[in-house]
């Protein structure tokens, strides 16, 4: 079975302060691992992911993530957090096979601080 | 349209009613995906079709629920006889192919409240 837990369920940065928010996956198979981002009552966008070439992946809105087998992390960072950041994340895992569901984390509430 | 579209945005039913949730794909994906999000939780899957085999439908979490997607295009996600636990955000997603490295895109989603 998969699994994704997201470390913080809220997490305050200043503005121009990195952003950490962790990801860590639990699969028997190897996984593709997703971003996605959350506006107040909108749906979510992709922002990255990673489907086994390079181990770091660049997205949109200069953010990226980091996949560490040995970690079983996928944690998203971007170097200078804007206003405009502030939105829920999700990680997701799904199976790299014909056909998977996307298992979603519970996500991490960013709120970035004038 | 070039996105996923859902109808209604908002709903609001009694507890008892029956309620109908439309989802339109982006032209031409294969894969269409339901998912609920209740308040402050992450997606939780309900149910997958491809074209309009209902492959998967293991997330649908009663009876009460039912899906279809008759022509392979749109779908629609009915709940029989709502329940307050039912309040929800509904997502609707399509994917191009069955890769499952594809992008998933995602509708703006219906907002059920049940009074």
């Amino acid at each position: 079975a998969q699994s994704v837990t997201q470390l913080g369920s809220h997490v305050s940065v200043s503005e121009g302060a990195l952003v950490l928010l962790r990801c860590n996956y639990s699969s028997s198979v190897p996984p593709y691992l997703f971003w996605y981002v959350q506006y107040p009552n909108q749906g979510l966008q992709l922002l990255l992911k990673y489907t086994s070439a390079a181990t770091l992946v660049k997205g949109i809105n200069g953010f990226e993530a980091e996949f560490k087998k040995s970690e079983t992390s996928f944690h998203l960072t971007k170097p200078s957090a804007h206003m405009s950041d502030a939105a829920e994340y999700f990680c997701a895992v799904r199976r790299q096979t014909s056909y998977d569901k996307v298992i979603f984390g519970p996500g991490t509430s960013l709120s970035v601080i004038p | 349209g070039a996105g996923v579209s859902q109808s209604p945005r908002y709903k609001v039913a009694k507890r008892g009613q029956d309620v109908a949730l439309r989802c339109d794909p982006i032209s031409g994906h294969v894969s269409l995906f339901w998912y609920q999000q209740a308040l402050g939780q992450g997606p939780e899957f309900l149910t997958y079709f491809q074209n309009e085999a209902q492959l998967d439908k293991s997330g649908l979490p009663s009876d009460r629920f039912f899906a279809e997607r008759p022509e392979g295009s749109v779908s629609t996600l009915k709940i029989q006889r709502t329940q307050q636990e039912d309040s929800a955000v509904y997502l609707c997603a399509s994917s191009p192919t069955l890769d499952s490295g594809n992008t998933i895109y995602f509708g703006e989603g219906s907002w059920l409240t049940v009074v």
